[in-house]
């Protein structure tokens, strides 16, 4: 069945330090794939999203590229804030139009001033 | 905008009782989802509907029932409780590609 792995964490960083979350998949046929924040207290927020091979997902400075030939999609940031720091989940949905998400086991990070 | 709105935050249960967490969600979307969150397990579907009259299972379904009310209401009852059902539990609802979350109920059965 389909599934997603994730780094474990936690992951903490000195302020604008570079990020790198690794998120693996394993699905059958051309799966979505996302990245989710979830601040403390928080429900979880859309962060970016690639629907395709090749797509590059971005937003507020944290970008992930679809890549279908290691079937991964890495979220990135080049300079870290303490306002990042969140737990972050990588998860996919399949084609089959029920939106269902099926979720890594989220990253918690963690940035230092 | 309100979006997606659980009832109760905070909830404390004895093993056997029951409850039912309730869900609305303001911006008109078909989908709607009920999710547990635990600790090193990421989000796992409880339950899921795709339009108002429809629900089916997810991952874990045992131990849960739902009932899409209208449009906007998707509930999840426990009818009795147990101590692995202790969790945070988030209700969403997806336009497109996007899923929108509720804040989360915190639930502990004791």
């Amino acid at each position: 069945g389909n599934s997603v792995t994730q780094m474990e964490g936690p992951v903490t960083l000195s302020e604008e330090a570079f990020l790198t979350i690794n998120c693996t998949y394993t699905a059958t046929g051309y799966p979505s794939l996302f990245w989710y924040v979830q601040y403390p207290g928080e429900g979880l927020q859309l962060l970016l999203k690639a629907t395709k091979a090749d797509d590059k997902g971005s937003n507020k400075g944290f970008e992930a590229t679809y890549r279908k030939e290691t079937t991964s999609f890495h979220l990135e940031k080049g300079s870290v804030q303490v306002s990042d720091s969140a737990v972050y989940f990588c998860a996919l949905s399949d084609r089959s139009n029920t939106g269902k998400l099926i979720f890594g086991q989220g990253t918690t990070l963690q940035v230092k001033p | 905008n309100a979006g997606v709105t659980q009832t109760p935050k905070f909830q404390v249960l004895k093993t056997g009782q029951s409850m039912t967490l309730q869900c609305a969600q303001d911006m008109n979307h078909n989908s709607m989802y009920w999710y547990r969150q635990d600790p090193g397990m990421g989000l796992r579907l409880i339950y899921y509907s795709a339009s108002e009259g429809t629900t089916d299972k997810g991952e874990v379904p045992n131990g849960y029932n739902v009932s899409r009310l209208n449009k906007r209401e998707f509930s999840l009852r426990l009818e009795s409780a147990a101590p692995s059902q202790t969790s945070v539990y988030f209700c969403a609802s997806t336009m497109n590609t996007e899923a929108f979350f509720g804040q989360g109920t915190r639930l502990t059965v004791v």
